[in-house]
């Protein structure tokens, strides 16, 4: 397996600009998770999905920001109108259950002028 | 909701000596406690577990010690190299209460050689 995947890997856009950022699992894995990272909040968790389910979104920050996943192999974040404090690197992260190890895809690092 | 709090921010150590990252955590009933190592400009990956019916785990030159009834835990690195120089992240999870990583905020390791 490829590992986890996203995409794009750089996405920088102009404030007030619809952001959608992509994410393809493991195979097989259940859970999906979206995080965030910055040097002052750390890596913070966004929603997580169980069985292509919404299981928390309490770390979606605002209204602005949504996440979908319509089948188990794809699932994407969307921020809509981004703003230049979205800035940061976003990584998804899929793992089978439980005590398995979780893993992490590359990031996609977003820049919002 | 499980809080983790992970000590310190920033460590510095020589090379061959050795590195302590201390988290403690506050549900009584996380299960699961894994370390995730993020070098520059990488994804996080997982280095070492524990899990709760266990006190103490190692891989080589890193280890991980638990104190459930103290409710916490620590990562030991041994000769310490170069290349251990990056972030260390802890975590913890009760497994069935929605299988969600909580990180605490991340230790700074740096190596000097």
């Amino acid at each position: 397996d490829a590992g986890v995947i996203q995409s794009p890997r750089h996405e920088v856009t102009e404030m007030g600009q619809e952001v959608t950022l992509r994410c393809k699992p493991i195979s097989g894995h259940d859970y999906l998770f979206w995080y965030r990272q910055t040097m002052m909040r750390g890596l913070e968790l966004l929603i997580y999905f169980n069985n292509n389910v919404p299981i928390d979104d309490s770390g979606m920050p605002e209204d602005r920001f949504s996440a979908k996943m319509p089948n188990a192999s794809f699932s994407t974040l969307k921020i809509q109108p981004s703003e230049p404090r979205d800035s940061a690197v976003y990584f998804c992260a899929s793992r089978l259950s439980g005590f398995e190890e979780q893993f992490f895809g590359p990031g996609t690092r977003l820049t919002v002028l | 909701g499980e809080n983790v709090e992970q000590h310190p921010s920033t460590l510095s150590v020589q090379e061959g000596d050795s590195a302590v990252i201390k988290c403690t955590y506050s549900d009584s009933a996380s299960n699961y406690f894994p370390w995730y190592k993020q070098e520059l400009g990488k994804r996080p990956q997982l280095i070492i577990d524990i899990r709760s019916n266990v006190g103490e785990k190692k891989d080589q030159r890193i280890a991980v010690t638990l104190n459930k009834t103290a409710k916490h835990f620590s990562l030991h690195i041994t000769e310490t190299q170069p290349e251990d120089s990056a972030v260390y992240f802890c975590a913890a999870m009760r497994e069935a209460a929605g299988n969600k990583l909580t990180f605490g905020g991340g230790t700074r390791v740096l190596v000097k050689p």
